[in-house]
């Protein structure tokens, strides 16, 4: 069954960097996934798309500082610079074969 | 660039059925480059996929609401829609429409309540 597991919160400082981990179920280690980022009170933002090799193609207009990178069944989302507002939602998401699969999200705050 | 627009009421009645129309602009609905997909989030709560559309009429639904699930097209509109029905307090989300696979665009979302 193709399953993705984050953890439900992670924290970093201002100005800092922050890595937020996606892992997929055993036997869909090759599968690409997709990050999003939901702000308080907003609708949900594509960030990326993301391979198993680490390559990866963000949406329109977002930043430098958002990253991606795999390794294994893992898939992680880097924050660089940390600005007040990243603080969000982060979830992450993939697909099979007539299945689409998302995390259980990722509450980052900011400090 | 594809925008997604949600709409539909706001309000539904218990054991009705739920109704919402995504309106597509930017892109045709029936390009075989796209699916297109509907996902709901309940309050306070993570984003969970309803089911999606292949411009050829082909559907998927989550295996959990399947039973009450029909997503159709519309190619005459740009449209596509969703019914999900005999809905309880339990369906009450801000339901979004979006462009699978990798859900690149969203609509702004809206927001179903079920009371009677």
């Amino acid at each position: 069954q193709l399953v993705l597991t984050q953890s439900p919160s992670a924290s970093a400082s201002l100005g800092a960097s922050v890595k937020l981990t996606c892992t997929l179920s055993s036997g869909h280690s090759s599968y690409a996934i997709a990050w999003h980022q939901q702000q308080p009170e907003k609708g949900p933002r594509y960030l990326m798309k993301l391979n198993s090799d680490g390559s990866h193609s963000k949406g329109d207009g977002i930043p430098d500082r958002f990253s991606g990178s795999s390794s294994g069944a893992e898939r992680y989302l880097t924050i660089s610079s940390l600005q007040s507002e990243d603080e969000a939602d982060y979830y992450c998401q993939t697909w099979g074969t007539g299945v689409w699969v998302f995390g259980g999200g990722t509450k980052l705050t900011v400090l | 660039q594809l925008q997604l627009q949600e709409s539909g009421p706001g309000l539904v009645k218990p054991s009705e059925t739920l109704s919402l129309t995504c309106t597509v602009s930017g892109g045709s609905i029936s390009s075989s480059s796209y699916y297109w997909g509907w996902i709901r989030q309940p309050p306070g709560k993570g984003l969970e996929w309803i089911g999606s559309i292949y411009y050829s009429g082909s559907t998927y639904y989550n295996p959990s609401l399947k039973s009450r699930v029909t997503i159709s097209v519309d190619t005459s509109k740009n449209q596509f829609s969703l019914k999900l029905s005999s809905v309880t307090a339990a369906d009450t989300a801000v339901y979004y429409c979006a462009s699978p696979p990798a859900f690149q665009h969203w609509g702004q979302g809206t927001l179903v309540t079920v009371s009677s």
